[in-house]
């Protein structure tokens, strides 16, 4: 059981906004602006898309964006592409001066 | 252009040793810290554990103290994670990743190592 909260699938057409939410606690997620999110595409290694909540790498396509509010964290696509369908998941730092993981997120481009 | 490259799969045995390298370049090794981290088959991400080459400062995941050893050889930019005695729940894909500090993300990752543990 991951300590942070994704929820399993998402999906959206080509073309529309999806929103993929992580929840935490106080001591990761709430507490610290160090959340990143990851696009992993199978049998690849994760991609960083998004780290320190809202703050793009570069390379990585401004349709993809980050925030947060309270505990919870979100990552918007926005003008869905089917390259774009992957498994995401969200990290934090935490308290415990380590880093979580959420669950996953695979995002269906229908 | 920075790269971590990881050595390649391995087939072991329950109860068999097994030590995975990472080869840093592009970058200077010894500044930036080296994690790892599991993904059972079709499961998600999991922290392990990261290493400072530089001079060697180790820190564990919880789940994972005393079931892996980290370390590095900051001589030929290189971390390892070892099992000194393997279980069939280690099959699992393994991969390295680099960050610039304890409190920051995984900006650059290992292409994997597939660990398979089957008697």
């Amino acid at each position: 059981q991951s300590a942070l909260t994704q929820p399993a699938s998402v999906s959206g057409s080509p073309g529309q906004s999806i929103t993929i939410s992580c929840t935490g606690t106080s001591s990761d997620v709430g507490g610290y602006n160090y959340v990143s999110w990851y696009q992993q595409h199978p049998g690849k290694a994760p991609k960083l898309m998004i780290y320190e909540v809202s703050n793009r790498p570069s390379g990585v396509s401004n349709r993809f964006s980050g925030s947060k509010s309270g505990n919870t964290a979100s990552l918007t696509i926005s003008g869905l592409q089917a390259e774009d369908e992957a498994d995401y998941y969200c990290s934090s730092y935490t308290s415990s001066s380590t880093l979580e993981f959420g669950g996953g997120t695979k995002l269906t481009v229908l | 252009e920075v790269q971590l490259v990881q050595s390649g799969a391995e087939v072991k045995k329950p109860g068999e040793s097994l030590k995975i390298s990472c080869k840093g370049s592009g970058y200077s090794f010894t500044s930036y810290w080296i994690g790892w981290v599991r993904q059972m088959p079709g499961k998600g991400l999991e922290w392990m554990g990261i290493i400072y080459p530089g001079d060697s400062d180790t820190r564990y995941s919880p789940s994972f103290q005393g079931q892996v050893t980290i370390s590095a050889d900051k001589s030929i930019s290189t971390a390892y994670l070892q099992w000194s005695s393997l279980k069939a729940s280690d099959t699992a894909m393994y991969y390295c990743a680099r960050r610039v500090n304890l409190v920051a993300t995984i900006d650059y990752w290992g292409q994997g190592t597939l660990v398979t543990v089957s008697s």
